[in-house]
């Protein structure tokens, strides 16, 4: 129990688009997700907490015009990366809480690679 | 906001022999703190944690210490094996909904 997935697991793009990565809890209902993200040989830094029904809440410096975020359902949010630029390229993680792990634990999806170039 | 330092940044030790990494964090209000163990290009997997309320807990070869009064909690591996080589992220929270902060992250290498 408490699957998360997120796709597409690694995407390329171009320079200036846009690209949206969702994030799915398979077998449970998640009120809260958050998003990552992690350059290499660096730690996880979020980005952001996602709450259903709700505004997404950013954190310090990032800017929230440039990396969308939607939660409409209790099983999916999607981050939408817009105008992505070289410096977007990272790996981004999405994990949720499952009630069924109790208050504290996060589940974590497999990440999506995405390089701009 | 909450602050999280992790120690060392590499650290490599022999087979069978044992691995210690250090965290501190600044927020008391902080009540839970897990640890994760990544491997290259996958998500982190959650190998221990431990609450507030509790000083120590173990898994098998894994150990979680937690010193409340100084901020300060530690990841033991004993009997280390060559599969134990990952980087290790110490990571807290006050739990619910709030978010995790994580450390810098250890890379663990274990030499045969």
């Amino acid at each position: 129990g408490a699957v998360v997935s997120q796709h597409p697991s690694w995407v390329i793009c171009k320079s200036g688009t846009s690209v949206k990565i969702e994030c799915r809890s398979l077998d449970f209902q998640a009120t809260t997700m958050f998003w990552y993200r992690q350059f290499p040989k660096q730690s996880l830094m979020l980005m952001a907490t996602s709450n259903e029904g709700s505004k997404a809440t950013y954190e310090q410096g990032v800017e929230k015009d440039k990396f969308l975020i939607n939660h409409a359902s209790l099983t999916l949010s999607t981050l939408t990366v817009t105008s992505a630029h070289p410096e977007d390229s990272s790996f981004y993680i999405c994990s949720a809480r499952s009630p069924a792990g109790g208050p504290y634990e996060q589940y974590f999806g497999p990440g999506t690679r995405l390089t701009v170039t | 906001g909450e602050n999280v330092e992790q120690h060392p940044s590499t650290l490599s030790v022999q087979e069978g022999d044992s691995a210690v990494i250090k965290c501190t964090y600044s927020d008391s209000a902080s009540n839970y703190f897990p640890w994760y163990k990544q491997e290259l290009g996958k998500r982190p997997q959650l190998i221990i944690d431990i609450r507030s309320n509790v000083g120590e807990k173990k898994d098998q070869r894994i150990a979680v210490t937690l010193n409340k009064t100084a901020k300060h909690f530690s990841l033991h591996i004993t009997e280390t094996q060559p599969e134990d080589s990952a980087v290790y992220f110490c990571a807290a929270s006050r739990g619910g909904a709030q978010k995790l902060v994580f450390g810098q992250g250890t890379r663990l290498t274990i030499n045969p």
